[in-house]
C-alpha cells in the first residue's frame, strides 16, 4: 500500500471548518484515498473515500489534487464531537482489501 | 445500516486462561472480517483476515495458534486468545466488509482485554 503523511496534530475552533491535509505522493492510478477517524476508545468510523474527483457526503468533503499526490478532508463546521484521530489511507478498491493504518492525525476541536 | 458489534466490550482474565471475543455484523452479510489490535497510544495493527468458511490469513508475526479465528457464518467471526499473558492486554477491534457492492469496512466498537 502507498504510504501517507499527515501532521501529528491539529487544533480547530468549534464551529469553524477543519481542513485536514494528507500527502500521498506515491499513490498509484488504481488506489483510492480513504478517511477514517477514531474517537478515543472506540472503533474507527468510515468517513469518506475518493479516487480523483472531489467527494462530499453528510460528514465531510474530500478534495483531491489534480495530480492526486495530496488530499484534504474538510469538516465544514467542526464540533467538539469531531475530536478524534483521523487516518488517511490509500488502497486499491478491488484488489487488496487490507486497510493499513498509519499514525493518523489528532484533531482537537476547542470550544 | 452497516452496524458491527463486539462482545464483550471489556474483559479481565487471569494469565494462562483463554478468552473468546465475538464480532457480528448486525444488518449485513460479511464475506470478510478483519481483526486488529491496538496498544495504548498506538495505531491499529492488522492481525488477520478471515473469510467465511475458510482459514484465516494471519499477518507476519501474529501467532495463529495463539490467536484462533473462526468465521463460521456470514455474520459472525470469533477471536480466541489462548493462554493469555499480560502482554496480550490490548484493545481488539474487528471490522467487516459487505458481501457485495461497496468496499468500505465497518468497524466494531472494540474489546478491551486486560490480562492479570
Amino acid at each position: 500500500d502507498a504510504k501517507t503523511t499527515q501532521p501529528t496534530s491539529m487544533d480547530c475552533a468549534e464551529g469553524r471548518a477543519a481542513n485536514l491535509p494528507c500527502n500521498h505522493s506515491t499513490i498509484s492510478g488504481n488506489e483510492y484515498v480513504y478517511w477514517y477517524r477514531q474517537i478515543h476508545s472506540q472503533g474507527p468510523q468510515y468517513i469518506i473515500h475518493g479516487l480523483k474527483n472531489n467527494e462530499t457526503n453528510e460528514m465531510a468533503s474530500l478534495i483531491i489534487t489534480e495530480d492526486r499526490k495530496s488530499s484534504t478532508l474538510i469538516l465544514p463546521h467542526a464540533t467538539l464531537r469531531d475530536t478524534a484521530v483521523y487516518y488517511c489511507i490509500v488502497r486499491t478498491q478491488g484488489g487488496s482489501e487490507k486497510l493499513v493504518f498509519g499514525k493518523g492525525m489528532k484533531l482537537t476541536v476547542n470550544p | 445500516g452497516a452496524v458491527v458489534s463486539q462482545h464483550p466490550s471489556w474483559v479481565i482474565c487471569k494469565s494462562g486462561t483463554s478468552v473468546k471475543i465475538e464480532c457480528r455484523s448486525l444488518d449485513f452479510q460479511a464475506t470478510t472480517m478483519f481483526w486488529y489490535r491496538q496498544f495504548p497510544k498506538q495505531s491499529l495493527m492488522l492481525m488477520a483476515t478471515s473469510n467465511e468458511g475458510s482459514k484465516a490469513t494471519y499477518e507476519q508475526g501474529v501467532e495463529k495458534d495463539k490467536f484462533l479465528i473462526n468465521h463460521a457464518s456470514l455474520t459472525l467471526s470469533t477471536l480466541t486468545v489462548t493462554s493469555a499473558h499480560p502482554e496480550d492486554s490490548s484493545f481488539y477491534i474487528c471490522s467487516a466488509r459487505r458481501l457485495a457492492g461497496a468496499y468500505e469496512q465497518y468497524f466494531g466498537p472494540g474489546t478491551r482485554l486486560t490480562v492479570t
